[in-house]
C-alpha cells in the first residue's frame, strides 16, 4: 500500500543549483501535504506544507508545488546549499483534527559544492 | 525554540522483555503522536493521543502496545512483550492544535535481540 511514493531514492544537486524533490500520490482525499527533512541521527523537522485548495506555498528559498490532477507535489529548493543536505520525506493527510500521517520512503538529497 | 525531547536515544533489550520509550513534547502542545521508521523502510504511524485518549491507531498498534501521558508532561509508549521485529527508531511528536505542522523528537533506537 503505497498511498505516497518518492520515486527516486537519491538526487545529487550542484550548490547553488535548484533542487527538485518529487512525490506522487494515490489517495485523492488527502487534504494537506507536508514537506520534512531529516538529518542523519534526528527526529524529522517540518520545512513547507500545502493545503489542498492552494497549487503553490513559498518560504524563503523553499517552494512547494501541487498538482491534484496529477496527484503530483514537489518541492523546490533554490538556490540548493551544503546544508541542505538531508533525507526530504513527502507526508499526507487525510485531514481532521487527528490526521495520521502518510509518509513517502524519502529522498536523499545531496547537494555538491 | 522548544523541543520534543526522548529518552533514551538508544534502548536495548530481549525479546519478551518490557519497553517503555519516553518522550516530553513541547510544553503548550496538545496533540501526540507515536510514528516508527524499521531500518530502511518508511515513517509509519503508530497512534495519536489527544484529551488524555488514544484518538487513533494503526493496525501496528495492537495489545502489546499502549501509551500512557501519566503526569502532563511526559508521553511514553511501553511495548508490553517485545518482538524481534520491534526493533526500529521510534519518534515521539506533538503539536499544538490539530492542523500545525507536528514537531519531531530526535527518535529512540529500540534494538531487540
Amino acid at each position: 500500500d503505497q498511498q505516497v511514493k518518492q520515486n527516486s531514492p537519491s538526487l545529487s544537486v550542484q550548490e547553488g543549483r535548484i533542487s527538485i524533490l518529487n512525490c506522487d500520490y494515490t489517495n485523492s482525499m488527502f487534504d494537506y501535504f507536508l514537506w520534512y527533512k531529516k538529518y542523519p541521527a534526528e527526529g524529522p523537522t517540518f520545512l513547507i506544507s500545502i493545503s489542498s485548495i492552494k497549487d503553490k506555498n513559498e518560504d524563503g528559498r523553499f517552494t512547494v508545488f501541487l498538482n491534484k490532477s496529477a496527484k503530483h507535489l514537489s518541492l523546490h529548493i533554490v538556490p540548493s546549499q551544503p546544508g541542505d543536505s538531508a533525507v526530504y520525506f513527502c507526508a499526507a493527510s487525510l485531514g481532521g483534527s487527528n490526521y495520521q500521517l502518510i509518509w513517502g520512503a524519502g529522498t536523499k538529497l545531496i547537494i555538491k559544492p | 525554540e522548544p523541543e520534543v525531547t526522548q529518552t533514551p536515544s538508544h534502548q536495548v533489550t530481549q525479546m519478551g522483555q518490557e519497553v517503555i520509550l519516553r518522550c516530553v513534547p513541547i510544553s503548550n502542545h496538545l496533540y501526540f503522536y507515536w510514528y516508527r521508521q524499521i531500518l530502511g523502510q518508511k515513517v509509519e504511524f503508530l497512534v495519536s493521543f489527544y484529551n488524555n485518549e488514544i484518538s487513533e491507531k494503526s493496525e501496528i498498534f495492537d495489545d502489546q502496545f499502549s501509551v500512557e501521558r501519566p503526569d502532563g508532561s511526559n508521553f511514553t509508549l511501553k511495548i508490553r512483550s517485545t518482538k524481534l521485529e520491534d526493533s526500529a527508531m521510534y519518534f515521539c511528536a506533538s503539536r499544538v492544535r490539530g492542523n500545525s505542522p507536528l514537531h519531531f523528537g530526535n527518535g529512540t533506537r529500540l534494538t531487540v535481540t
